[in-house]
């Protein structure tokens, strides 16, 4: 089964405005990371965040991360028609070697 | 670098026909996964490779076989393919399996079975 669940499954926005995206899993993880989809393409890792840190920031790029909720939010800044995409979260449970990606956000931003 | 490559891009199977993809990185990375990807969905973990020489299963094993041949190649073999293994299949690789590397991706391979 998913260990992460994305929310919303889809999002359309205007290019400049924010888009928010939530990850929500079930068990105890060491780190959270997101990556991006184009197209059916390979993913492309964005940012990773440690179960000890509860924000970090990558460019236009802002991850949370509430263990105590078992959440994580990516919030991508000042949006661009060039960041259309799927975004996906994928937590590494503690103990394991195993990555266990959610159901991915569709981005999509409208020139 | 190339990074990770996949072959075939592209690869129609009848129900029963084997296959075997291959997957291989030039980035010295220990640890390979394969996943498969279905429409609207999340990637699912097939099989994965912590170091040489070790394999394990991850959520959908059931259906495939594996081998990490070297450091740098980890194939993916379907011995009878079925419809329900009709997917875009992604391999990954990273510096290591745990601790919070990221994983690279090649560019898949779409599979269908007819």
């Amino acid at each position: 089964s998913q260990q992460g669940e994305e929310d919303p499954q889809a999002l359309s926005i205007q290019e400049g405005e924010n888009a928010t995206m939530n990850c929500s899993y079930k068990t105890s993880i060491n780190n959270l990371q997101w990556y991006r989809q184009n197209s059916g393409r390979g993913l492309v890792h964005l940012i990773l965040i440690r179960s000890n840190e509860r924000e970090k920031h990558s460019g236009r790029l802002r991850v949370t991360l509430d263990t105590s909720k078992k959440s994580s939010s990516l919030l991508i800044t000042a949006s661009r028609a060039a960041d259309t995409a799927s975004y996906f979260c994928a937590t590494e449970s503690s103990g394991t070697y195993k990555y266990i990606f959610g159901t991915g956000t569709r981005l999509k931003v409208l020139a | 670098n190339a990074g990770v490559t996949q072959t075939p891009k592209f690869q129609v199977l009848k129900t029963g026909q084997s296959m075997t993809l291959q997957c291989a990185q030039d980035m010295n990375h220990n640890s390979m996964y394969w996943y498969r990807q279905d429409p609207g969905m999340g990637l699912r973990l097939i099989y994965y490779s912590a170091s040489e020489g070790t394999t394990d299963k991850g959520e959908v094993p059931n259906g495939y076989n594996v081998s990490r041949l070297n450091k740098r190649e980890f194939s993916l073999r379907l011995e009878s393919a079925a419809p329900s293994q009709t997917s875009v299949y992604f391999c990954a690789s990273s510096e290591y399996g745990t601790g919070g590397y990221e994983q690279y991706f090649g560019p898949g391979t779409r599979l269908t079975v007819t």
